[in-house]
């Protein structure tokens, strides 16, 4: 059975970088899966971020894409976000998840990020 | 645009039945869509996705009384016999060229 882990610093100042790591075990990451980043602002519902197939290829939303990179590292069997420009509206509890291409199947118990100074 | 549209809030009595509704954009009615369970203080779990036809396929382990179907544009969520432990948010997804998801519905179990 596929688990995720998210990990990364819980705090992030105005204007930096949100960068966090997913660790993906009990499943290959260079298997016919995509892989997301998924975040929940609080009290919110859910916004997709973008993934990433384990040959690199990615697709992002259109209203995070200036800011965000998603990149893969299948030695470690992990993927990672960064998200440049930070304001306190990026504060949210991120997941990751996986996607069989349609519906996410698998998903991390989240991380929360707080932007602030 | 594909959008995906859920009321905010549903409630219904211990041990009823309860039916979610996810309501798929015009041009986009064809659509399968996935419904996913996040109870509180929890991440989300995959629960189901459902076709156009009103077929579904149901993610590993989840209990015979949860059910899906379709009408339209409109997809469903049917759960029966109602378990305090069913007190969750729901959210409704479905994928294009991007992902989406809906607002989420807040069930409350009386």
């Amino acid at each position: 059975q596929v688990q995720l882990q998210e990990s990364g610093p819980g705090l992030v100042t105005p204007s930096g970088t949100l960068s966090l790591t997913c660790s993906v075990s009990g499943a290959s990451i260079s298997g016919s899966n995509w892989w997301s980043w998924v975040r929940q602002a609080p009290g919110k519902g859910l916004e997709w971020i973008g993934e990433i197939y384990h040959s690199g290829s990615t697709q992002y939303n259109p209203s995070l894409k200036s800011r965000v990179t998603i990149s893969v590292d299948k030695s470690k069997s992990q993927f990672s976000l960064n998200l440049t420009s930070v304001t306190a509206a990026d504060t949210a509890v991120y997941f990751c998840a996986r996607s069989p291409r349609g519906p996410f199947d698998s998903w991390g118990q989240g991380t929360l990020v707080t932007v602030s100074s | 645009q594909l959008v995906v549209t859920q009321s905010p809030s549903a409630s219904a009595p211990l041990g009823a039945s309860v039916k979610l509704t996810c309501t798929l954009s015009s041009g986009h009615t064809t659509y399968a869509i996935a419904w996913h369970q996040q109870q509180p203080q929890k991440g989300p779990r995959y629960l189901m996705t459902i076709k156009s036809d009103g077929s579904h396929d149901k993610g590993d382990g989840i209990p015979a009384r949860f059910s899906g179907s379709s009408s339209g544009a409109e997809r469903y969520l049917i759960i029966s016999t109602l378990q305090s432990e069913d007190e969750a948010v729901y959210h409704c997804q479905s994928w294009g060229a991007t992902r989406v998801f809906g607002g989420g519905t807040k069930l409350t179990v009386l």
